[in-house]
């Protein structure tokens, strides 16, 4: 069984400055896919960024970087330079690999993230 | 140009009347998934297509039904909806690890 565990439920920033969304993971499956989706409140899941349990370097995706610690079982997310456009909800998730092309998603609970002018 | 699609955005109806909520892609991606998403919560997937191999999650209520005639379309069909099931549905499609996600039906039961 997977498990994402995001520990922040709201999150404040300012415009312009830096912030790390908190995601730690559980999993026995050896091969593993973790990502990040931004959730508007018009409610659309968007993709951010994605990190294979076995890449050797982070995952960085414009302003959006991907702190991978596989020893801590984190995948924190950072982003730089926040605007006010990044308000909304951020969800942490995990699928194995070893399903094949049924990669399942399990999702955390959630981030709310707001930028402040 | 939108490549998930959902139809429609909004949809109301009365409790114990039969709905459908579509999806549509233009990804041409093989698996096509169907998430419900409650007010602050986490999305909960329903259930997926591999091609045409349906896989049901094993906590979906029978009340919940779902069709792919073809690759670009899936159809959620919720036969005798209840107060519960006001909620969101998103529909994703995926070729390989990540799932691209539509915009999402906002689904509310009368």
């Amino acid at each position: 069984a997977q498990k994402i565990t995001q520990t922040q439920p709201g999150m404040f920033v300012q415009e312009k400055e830096a912030v790390t969304l908190d995601c730690t993971y559980d999993t026995s499956d050896p091969s593993y896919g973790l990502f990040w989706y931004k959730q508007p409140s018009s409610g659309e899941m968007i993709f951010l960024i994605y990190q294979g349990s076995y890449d050797q370097q982070n995952a960085t995706e414009g302003r959006y970087s991907l702190n991978f610690q596989k020893a801590r079982k984190s995948a924190n997310l950072v982003i730089s330079a926040s605007q006010l456009g990044d308000s909304a909800m951020y969800f942490c998730a995990m699928s194995p690999k070893s399903q094949g092309s049924n990669y399942k998603l399990t999702f955390g609970k959630g981030t709310l993230l707001t930028v402040n002018p | 140009d939108a490549m998930v699609i959902q139809n429609p955005r909004y949809q109301v109806t009365q409790f114990g009347k039969p709905v459908t909520l579509s999806c549509s892609q233009t990804l041409n991606h093989n698996v096509m998934y169907w998430y419900q998403q409650k007010s602050s919560q986490a999305p909960k997937l329903l259930f997926h297509y591999y091609d045409k191999d349906f896989n049901n999650e094993a906590d979906t209520p029978d009340n919940f039904q779902s069709r792919r005639p073809n690759t670009s379309f899936c159809f959620l069909d919720i036969r005798s909806p209840g107060l519960g099931d006001a909620a969101m549905y998103l529909c994703a499609t995926s070729y390989l690890e990540t799932q691209y996600f539509g915009p999402g039906t906002r689904l509310l039961v009368l």
